[in-house]
């Protein structure tokens, strides 16, 4: 069965500190790895997009790296701000197309 | 502004009351999907839709029903909702037949739905 783990569940860290959110999964035969946020009452927004060949990707403060091989991606988060407070989903593309899910973590950032 | 809209917003209904959400893109995308989130769960695909007329289910099709009839739209029918469908359901979009594996997904703002 795929499955998709992320731990932990929640995550409260001050204002301005650097931050690692981590994805794990059973399957490493993935086409991409998505990094998505959800606000409260919003739906998912669209972070990063790593492609199976690709072992990381940067969008401003944000950056995903990807090891298939170990079932592992991390998205890190500098300087991180009040605003980056949200629910955090990591989302790999598995071979049968299947786009699965984790639970999410939950992120505050405490000014 | 590229969007995927879904209406309502939040819906309450009883057990046996037909329903339809309708979710709309406008980025001219062929694939399309829903979802629902339920705790403890996540996200988990109930049907999806390749192109025009190309419906296939997803994890979690019973119960459900979609149509394809045009690119733009992919309606959620529910014939007969009953209260396990308690949940948020979200429809997204993305480029291509086979989208996913390439391109980012698009999604909508969710609609809340209970039933009882």
């Amino acid at each position: 069965k795929q499955e998709v783990t992320q731990i932990p569940a929640a995550l409260s860290v001050p204002e301005g500190e650097n931050l690692v959110l981590n994805c794990s999964f059973t399957d490493s035969a993935i086409y991409n790895l998505q990094w998505f946020r959800q606000d409260p009452g919003k739906g998912l927004t669209s972070l990063l997009l790593i492609q199976s060949s690709q072992r990381e990707q940067t969008s401003g403060r944000l950056n995903a790296s990807l090891d298939k091989s170990s079932g592992r991606s991390t998205l890190y988060i500098a300087a991180s701000q009040p605003g980056d407070s949200a629910t955090y989903l990591c989302a790999p593309l598995f071979g049968n197309e299947k786009l699965t899910f984790g639970t999410g973590t939950r992120l505050t950032i405490i000014p | 502004e590229a969007q995927v809209t879904q209406n309502p917003r939040y819906l309450i209904t009883v057990t046996g009351k037909k329903l339809t959400v309708t979710c709309s893109q406008n980025m001219n995308h062929e694939y399309m999907s829903w979802y629902r989130q339920d705790p403890g769960l996540g996200l988990r695909q109930i049907y999806y839709s390749m192109n025009v007329e190309v419906t296939d289910k997803g994890d979690v099709p019973e119960g459900y029903k979609v149509s394809r009839k045009e690119k733009r739209n992919f309606p959620l029918i529910l014939e007969s909702p009953s209260p396990n469908q308690t949940s948020l359901y979200f429809c997204a979009s993305t480029m291509g037949s086979r989208g996913p594996i390439i391109y980012e997904q698009y999604f909508g703002p969710g609609t809340r739905l209970t039933v009882t």
